[in-house]
């Protein structure tokens, strides 16, 4: 049974690129939340998707969003990226009904240069 | 606010026993979670409290004190393998909503 997946694993982009993150949940979850965590920090809360709708959202600007696809795998998108924007960018899953139980990809490493 | 306290390092030997505080002052409670995570690697759940107590599971215990706002990871007869950062995060609402603190790096030393 395959644990959330996520790709890339690295990505180099530069100052005001766009780019595309995807995440596969956990078997039998249909919830995906993304976090963003920079070096030396707590993963920060993006925003959460459940029945492809954006559910909850933190404090990050409308230069991020994303999308949940029928088979319940998520993208995340950010446009015009920012020095700042470099950190490592995890998804998580859970099944909405269970949602303690919360389980980390590996991540994405987006370095912008 | 949002605002979660953790110390930032702490080291120990192997063998012994330690204890990872968190204070938090939150908008929202609806859980307590402490994950680890080793670097470059995801972070793994290992506990979650949401009533007062004590959570027993194995080597690892979390405690838990809504009144006062904190909890704290306790780890048993300490292995090499658990030096890593420990991360105690709370759940702000419903959902998966979760504010994390900064973590807490261990070093376990021989």
């Amino acid at each position: 049974d395959a644990g959330v997946t996520q790709s890339p694993t690295h990505l180099i982009k530069t100052r005001g690129q766009q780019v595309t993150l995807r995440c596969s949940p956990k078997s039998g979850h249909d919830t995906v939340s993304w976090y963003q965590q920079a070096l030396g920090q707590g993963p920060q809360f993006i925003f959460q998707y459940y029945e492809e709708e954006e559910r909850q959202r933190g404090n990050f600007p409308d230069r991020f969003s994303g999308h949940q696809f029928p088979n319940y795998s998520s993208e995340l998108n950010v446009n015009a990226l920012l020095l700042g924007d470099s950190a490592l960018y995890l998804c998580a899953s859970s099944r909405i009904r269970d949602d303690e139980k919360l389980f980390f990809g590996s991540g994405t490493q987006l370095s912008v240069l | 606010g949002q605002n979660i306290d953790q110390p930032t390092e702490m080291t120990a030997t192997e063998g012994a026993i330690v204890q990872i505080n968190c204070t938090y002052q939150t908008s929202g409670f609806n859980g307590l979670f402490w994950y680890q995570q080793h670097a470059g690697e995801a972070p793994t759940f290992l506990s979650y409290n949401v009533l007062d107590g004590l959570e027993e599971k194995g080597r690892f215990s979390s405690f838990l004190s809504r009144s006062k706002g904190y909890s704290y990871l306790l780890l048993k007869e300490l292995q090499m393998k658990d030096s890593a950062s420990y991360l105690c995060a709370v759940r702000d609402g419903g959902f998966q909503k979760l504010v994390f603190g900064t973590g807490t790096r261990l070093l376990v030393s021989p």
